[in-house]
């Protein structure tokens, strides 16, 4: 089944630093790649997502990119405020037509910016 | 339009006591999801329902077990609790093609087995 490896396990940042988050997948089938914010105590929410016919995608401040080659994507995030401290989990998505969908998360990046 | 919905918040379990968890969803989503939460360990993810009257094994699937009531309902059994049971239970409902995919989770279940 899909792997996904997330890197790095904690991330500590001053506040107008950029973050980045890095993961890798091992199923070439997969094809969208979400990533999820979550803070304490609340459910995960979709944040951004890149599909695999896209190599780059950018909304304000948040961006990701996707390598299909080299199976691994990433989340940057610039002029981070404290309001980005969560915990940031990426996750492969393999749809195989139909019904048929599976989503696959790695173990999540707790981001902490320091005002 | 209350997306998926997740019963109870929270529960306290004593070993060996049996409970289930309750998700519905009001999206018409054919495919339901039970993931647990484990600090450092991400998501991972128990039984899912690719569409109403089947269920899988995912990740994690050893002491659950899971129904797929109707469309709307996906319900996570725990016949024996136990004490590594201790997690966070989300409920996920996906729906989408290809081009327009979206994954919407409920507020989660905390549950503590002493």
């Amino acid at each position: 089944g899909e792997n996904v490896e997330q890197h790095p396990s904690t991330l500590s940042v001053q506040e107008g630093d950029s973050a980045v988050i890095k993961c890798t997948y091992s199923d070439s089938a997969s094809n969208y790649f979400p990533w999820y914010k979550q803070e304490l105590g609340k459910r995960p929410q979709l944040i951004i997502d890149i599909r695999s016919n896209v190599g780059e995608k950018k909304d304000q401040r948040i961006a990701v990119t996707l390598n299909k080659t080299a199976k691994h994507f990433s989340l940057h995030i610039t002029e981070t405020q404290p309001e980005d401290s969560a915990v940031y989990f990426c996750a492969a998505f393999y749809y195989s037509g139909g019904s048929n969908y599976k989503l696959t998360f790695g173990k999540g990046t707790l981001l902490t910016v320091n005002p | 339009n209350a997306g998926v919905t997740q019963t109870p918040k929270f529960q306290v379990l004593k070993t060996g006591q049996s409970m289930t968890l309750q998700c519905a969803q009001d999206m018409n989503h054919n495919s339901m999801y039970w993931y647990r939460q484990d600090p450092g360990m991400g998501l991972r993810l128990i039984y899912y329902s690719a569409s109403e009257g089947t269920t899988d094994k995912g990740e994690v699937p050893n002491g659950y077990n899971v129904s797929r009531l109707n469309k709307r309902e996906f319900s996570l059994r725990l016949e024996s609790a136990a004490p590594s049971q201790t997690s966070v239970y989300f409920c996920a409902s996906i729906t989408g093609t290809f081009m327009n995919t979206e994954a919407f989770f409920g507020q989660g279940t905390r549950l503590t087995v002493v």
